[in-house]
């Protein structure tokens, strides 16, 4: 895999379900993987940051998971509500100090 | 703390002509970097500015160049601007060249 790649694109769910998306880097020379959510008219917001395989992270009702030697992260959101509708980007940093980002998730929570 | 701010917020421009858009970081970043982000697509890399220097670039032409002050603010600058160039451009901010980046809200720059 040469670039960042996020599935699926867009994701319609009901208010209370749980969800997932993935998001699948070049493994080689990896350095860091970032999560953001992006919600309209906003800025990027921050979620995780990870490094090192197997690493698992949590915020709320959202966590994430690491796998460095097959190159890709999960990012899971548990009982969705409508304020998690959002963009959900991934991005990678891969050796040099250039960020390479997936094109998002967009989820769509209906309450 | 104002955070990561950008200016202006919007922006016509008319093909052929030069644009110039500014960043500045959040409070004790020293790190810029600059993304264009195209409907239906994530942000793409453009260029990174650490200690006023360009420390990496994207497959960005040369129209697109930039500058770091020595308060880390930054200016992005596009020359001889094409109908391409359409796009919402964002600013990150990091306190050094690896670590988490906080965007700025972006300028949208539409080219007729």
């Amino acid at each position: 895999i040469l670039n960042v790649e996020q599935s699926p694109q867009s994701l319609h769910v009901q208010e209370g379900d749980s969800t997932n998306f993935t998001c699948s880097f070049p493994s080689s020379n990896f350095y860091a993987l970032h999560w953001y959510r992006w919600e309209t008219a906003k800025s990027p917001e921050a979620l995780f940051v990870m490094t090192l395989n197997g690493d698992e992270k949590k915020k709320g009702r959202i966590s994430a998971t690491l796998n460095t030697k097959e190159g890709y992260s999960y990012l899971y959101i548990k009982g969705s509500q409508p304020e998690d509708s959002a963009t959900y980007l991934c991005a990678s940093n891969t050796g040099g100090f250039k960020t390479i980002f997936g094109a998002g998730t967009r989820l769509f929570v209906k309450a | 703390d104002a955070g990561v701010t950008q200016s202006p917020t919007h922006l016509i421009k008319t093909r052929g002509q030069q644009v110039t858009l500014r960043c500045s970081p959040k409070s004790g970043h020293d790190t810029v970097s600059w993304y264009q982000q195209a409907l239906g697509q994530g942000p793409q890399f453009i260029f990174q500015y650490y200690e006023e220097e360009e420390r990496q670039r994207g497959n960005f032409p040369d129209r697109f160049s930039g500058h770091q002050f020595p308060n880390y603010s930054s200016e992005l600058n596009v020359n001889a601007l094409l109908l391409g160039d359409s796009a919402l451009y964002l600013c990150a901010s990091s306190p050094g060249t690896r670590n988490e980046q906080y965007f700025g809200p972006g300028t949208r720059l539409t080219v007729t």
